[in-house]
């Protein structure tokens, strides 16, 4: 059973970069051809893409954060990682990791983890 | 992108069946069947409930269902049981090449 979890630090300070970890067990982040995923959702709001990596990968990021997100994937450790720099208030957010079989969808997702961005 | 629209709540009694409507436009959900739909139970993580518009994951009750018409999308819940009582966000692919979700809805079980 594929599971994901989250880590990271619970709160950054405005204008450092925020960076949070999803480790992947019960099977291989580089095995099929999967996209991984990060999902943010602030307090009381709903869902947003934030971003994917191919198992390749290749990066797909949502427009309105392009400028600030990275996703990257650490095969040895079987990892993917979010960071997403310049953050604000606005960036608070429980943020989940996600397999994507195809592109389109998610299938398994972390638990989340609250990310508070404050000084 | 903007969110796709969502009724904010919907409710039935035990036994009914209710339907969740998520309206996007022709650059999203009338342009491509890639409509997903996910149950978000209070601080849980959401769960895929129904993905290419009308397919159940393995181990989803055949109590959920998914339609499409035009630029929207559907998910609808038969024999409504208190369990099903949650949030609901439809998600869609977009000719930006990005995925989009609606702003969610909350079922009651009256």
């Amino acid at each position: 059973q594929l599971q994901l979890q989250e880590s990271g630090p619970g709160l950054v300070k405005p204008s450092e970069t925020l960076s949070l970890t999803c480790t992947v067990s019960g099977g291989s982040i580089s095995s099929n051809s999967y996209y991984w995923g990060w999902i943010r959702q602030p307090p009381g709001k709903g869902l947003e893409c934030i971003g994917s990596i191919y198992y390749s990968g290749s990066t797909y990021y949502n427009p309105s954060l392009t400028s600030r997100v990275t996703i990257s994937v650490d095969e040895s450790k079987n990892q993917f990682s979010l960071k997403l720099s310049s953050v604000t208030a606005a960036d608070t957010a429980v943020y989940y990791c996600s397999r994507q079989p195809t592109y389109y969808y998610m299938d398994v997702w972390g638990k989340g983890t609250t990310v508070t961005v404050s000084s | 992108q903007s969110a796709l629209t969502q009724p904010a709540s919907v409710s039935g009694s035990p036994g009914q069946s209710i339907t969740i409507s998520c309206t996007g436009t022709s650059g999203d959900i009338g342009a491509y069947y890639y409509v997903s739909w996910y149950q978000q139970h209070p601080g849980k993580a959401p769960k895929l409930m129904i993905y290419d518009v009308t397919n159940r994951p393995s181990g989803v009750s055949n109590r959920f269902s998914g339609s499409k018409s035009g630029n929207t999308a559907s998910l609808t819940l038969s024999g409504l049981q208190a369990e099903d009582e949650a949030d609901y966000y439809c998600s869609s692919y977009t000719s930006s090449g990005t995925l989009v979700f609606g702003g969610g809805t909350k079922v009651t079980v009256l």
